[in-house]
């Protein structure tokens, strides 16, 4: 069976910490692996990651994926309040057009 | 620009009382699918549709059907509603079943 596991499930740090959120994965036929910001509505991507030790980048949000190991990291440097949020990593199976999710990191930044 | 919308965006039905859900989209794209989520789990996927090919979830129960009249719609029908089904039901596209998908702003559903 496909599984996604994200940790930790919670998380409460201070505004301006850094944080490393972590995915891994146990899949029969990986594609790719997603990373996706849920507030209190839909997921909203943030990074598609095919490649192991290509960094994906996008202001203070960073991602990488280590196809050999099965995991991936989102990091988060200089956090803010509008961070706050869960933070869904999903795997796309090849050939079966679908994302398999895990069940999220609700991410908490205190000021 | 709007690109998948979802109608209503708050649905309050009675035990037993059937119910649909609507997704549209603008983006043509070929493959649509339906999620659940209850609060804080992961979304899971009911089901999906690669162009008219209906796809379901082997642990899906027989309670939710979908229809795909056109490539821009896609209905989630709820038969007979438990309280367990009370939840956010998401719709989402992508091209080929490839790429990210792109998720509308979610049904959330109140069972009576």
């Amino acid at each position: 069976e496909d599984k996604v596991v994200q940790s930790p499930l919670s998380l409460v740090v201070h505004e301006g910490d850094t944080v490393t959120l972590n995915c891994s994965y146990e899949v029969t036929n990986f594609r790719s692996l997603l990373w996706y910001k849920q507030e209190k509505k839909a997921p909203t991507f943030l990074f598609m990651l095919t490649s192991s030790g290509i960094e994906k980048k996008s202001g203070r949000l960073s991602s990488i994926l280590d196809k050999k190991e099965l995991f991936s990291i989102l990091n988060i440097t200089a956090t803010q309040t509008g961070d706050s949020a869960v933070y869904l990593c999903a795997v796309e199976i090849q050939g079966a057009q679908k994302l398999v999710f895990g069940q999220g990191t609700r991410l908490t930044i205190n000021p | 620009d709007a690109m998948v919308i979802q109608n209503p965006r708050y649905q309050v039905t009675q035990f037993g009382k059937p119910v649909t859900l609507s997704c549209s989209q603008t983006l043509n794209h070929n493959v649509m699918y339906w999620y659940q989520q209850k609060s804080s789990q992961a979304p899971k996927l009911l089901f999906h549709y690669y162009d008219k090919d209906f796809n379901n979830e082997a642990d899906t129960p027989d309670n939710f059907q979908s229809r795909r009249p056109n490539t821009s719609f896609c209905f989630l029908d709820i038969r007979s509603p438990g309280l367990g089904d009370a939840a956010m039901y998401l719709c989402a596209t992508s091209r080929d079943g490839r790429r990210r998908a792109y998720f509308g702003p979610g049904t959330r559903l109140t069972v009576t």
